[in-house]
């Protein structure tokens, strides 16, 4: 079974300083990885995805995250933050070669301060 | 349309009456998907759909729901009897072929509100 473990349920940082949202994965298979963007009162936005080519991957808005199987993470950063960043983040982990569906972590809220 | 839709974007019910919730997913696309996101939690999957057929119906909570896709386009998600539990945004997505190969594009969700 797959499961993903988001262990920040709140991230706040100032405008303009890097920002760490944590996640660790379970997976029976390989998986594949997602971070989605929730932002208020909008749908769920593909930030990146990871497939089984480079470990690291760029996702949009300047976002990238690392995966690395040997702590089973993949954690998405972000150098320097902009106020438009502030959302709910989601880890997402999915069987790519079994059950075709998504499982969310609980998510991640992120504040940004001026 | 260009991304998935979804009808209603708002649904208020009492408490015992049923309720249908539509989604239209991006034109082409074989695989649809519906995920249930409660108050402060992260999306839960309900069912997934390849074509016209429910490949995967393990998330769906109880024999009060139910979804169909009869022409393997528009889908309807179904539930008799709604509970004061059942309120929560109800999403739909749609990809391509399946997730091993492309991405998963959300509609904006149903806020359904049992009372």
């Amino acid at each position: 079974a797959q499961s993903v473990t988001q262990l920040d349920s709140h991230v706040s940082v100032s405008e303009g300083t890097p920002v760490l949202l944590r996640c660790n994965y379970s997976s029976s298979y390989s998986p594949s990885l997602f971070w989605y963007v929730q932002h208020p009162n909008k749908g769920l936005q593909l930030l990146l995805k990871y497939t089984s080519a480079a470990t690291l991957v760029k996702g949009i808005n300047g976002f990238e995250a690392e995966f690395k199987k040997s702590e089973t993470s993949f954690h998405l950063t972000k150098p320097s933050a902009h106020m438009s960043d502030a959302a709910e983040y989601f880890c997402v982990v999915s069987d790519r070669e079994g059950a075709q569906k998504l499982v969310f972590g609980q998510g991640t809220r992120l504040t940004i301060n001026p | 349309g260009a991304g998935v839709s979804q009808t209603p974007s708002n649904k208020v019910t009492e408490k015992g009456k049923y309720v249908e919730l539509r989604c239209d997913p991006i034109s082409g696309h074989t695989a649809l998907y519906w995920y249930r996101q409660s108050l402060g939690q992260g999306p839960e999957f309900l069912i997934y759909f390849q074509g016209t057929g429910a490949a995967d119906d393990s998330g769906l909570p109880n024999d009060r729901f139910f979804a169909v896709r009869p022409e393997g386009s528009v889908s309807t998600l179904k539930i008799q009897r709604t509970e004061r539990g059942d309120s929560a945004v109800y999403l739909c997505a749609s990809s391509l072929i399946s997730l091993g190969d492309t991405e998963a594009f959300f509609g904006q969700g149903t806020r359904l509100t049992v009372v």
